[in-house]
């Protein structure tokens, strides 16, 4: 069954502790992307990675971190600095060799995180 | 990249098409034009693109103006089940990062 699959759904965590999203796909995609949904908004860009052992800042990197380490792989961890880490996070995943369907952005199903 | 203005709600009969304006008057010449939908507390789900020419896939067609400073995005029979927050978005990187804005909420009533 081929997508994106993000662990845990739904996540509690006290306030000061990190925590850590998985996110894991099997599409063969080249670019992965963390994005940040509060409540009544759009997305923002957290990080994004074109390639295995690289990754960028997007627009709200500060309190957050990621790696790279397998193609199929882009954790995030939620680090006690974020100073309001509760949100709906979703990872995404582009393809960019040409062709159809090249760059569009796959999402997975999210995960909503409340700290409390 | 070049930002877009959507209406921030509208309302669409059941069986009725349902047109989605969006204006990108800063566009680029190498800019695509994305539209993405995102049905509650789910991931957002691709929805058609385009450079200039108007484009029509199983979902919806894609309405490019001959300047492309606006597109308009055409559900042809609407249903129940797209009711959803409807995001516009340009592109200027053949890869390039997605930015979102807060979309249109798309009501679909019986």
């Amino acid at each position: 069954d081929g997508g994106i699959t993000q662990s845990p759904k739904y996540l509690f965590r006290k306030e000061g502790q990190n925590v850590t999203l998985s996110c894991e796909q099997n599409l063969n995609h080249d670019a992965m992307y963390w994005y940040r949904q509060d409540p009544g908004q759009g997305l923002r860009l957290i990080y994004y990675s074109q390639i295995v052992n690289d990754f960028q800042k997007g627009d709200i990197a500060e309190g957050y971190s990621v790696s790279r380490e397998k193609k199929e792989s882009f954790p995030l961890t939620v680090t006690s600095a974020q100073k309001n880490p509760t949100a709906f996070y979703l990872c995404a995943t582009q393809r960019l060799a040409g062709g159809p369907g090249a760059n569009v952005l796959t999402f997975g199903a999210g995960s909503r995180l409340t700290v409390l | 990249d070049a930002k877009t203005t959507q209406p921030p709600s509208m309302d669409c009969a059941e069986g009725r098409a349902a047109n989605l304006p969006c204006n990108h008057s800063t566009i680029s010449g190498n800019e695509y034009v994305y539209w993405y939908r995102q049905i509650h507390s789910q991931g957002p789900q691709y929805i058609i693109h385009g450079l200039k020419n108007n484009e029509t896939n199983e979902m919806a067609s894609l309405i490019i103006t001959e300047d492309r400073k606006s597109s308009t995005l055409i559900l042809p029979h609407a249903t129940l089940r797209d009711t959803a927050v409807y995001y516009c978005i340009v592109n200027r990187d053949s890869w390039g990062k997605f930015q979102f804005g807060a979309g249109t909420q798309v009501v679909v009533t019986p």
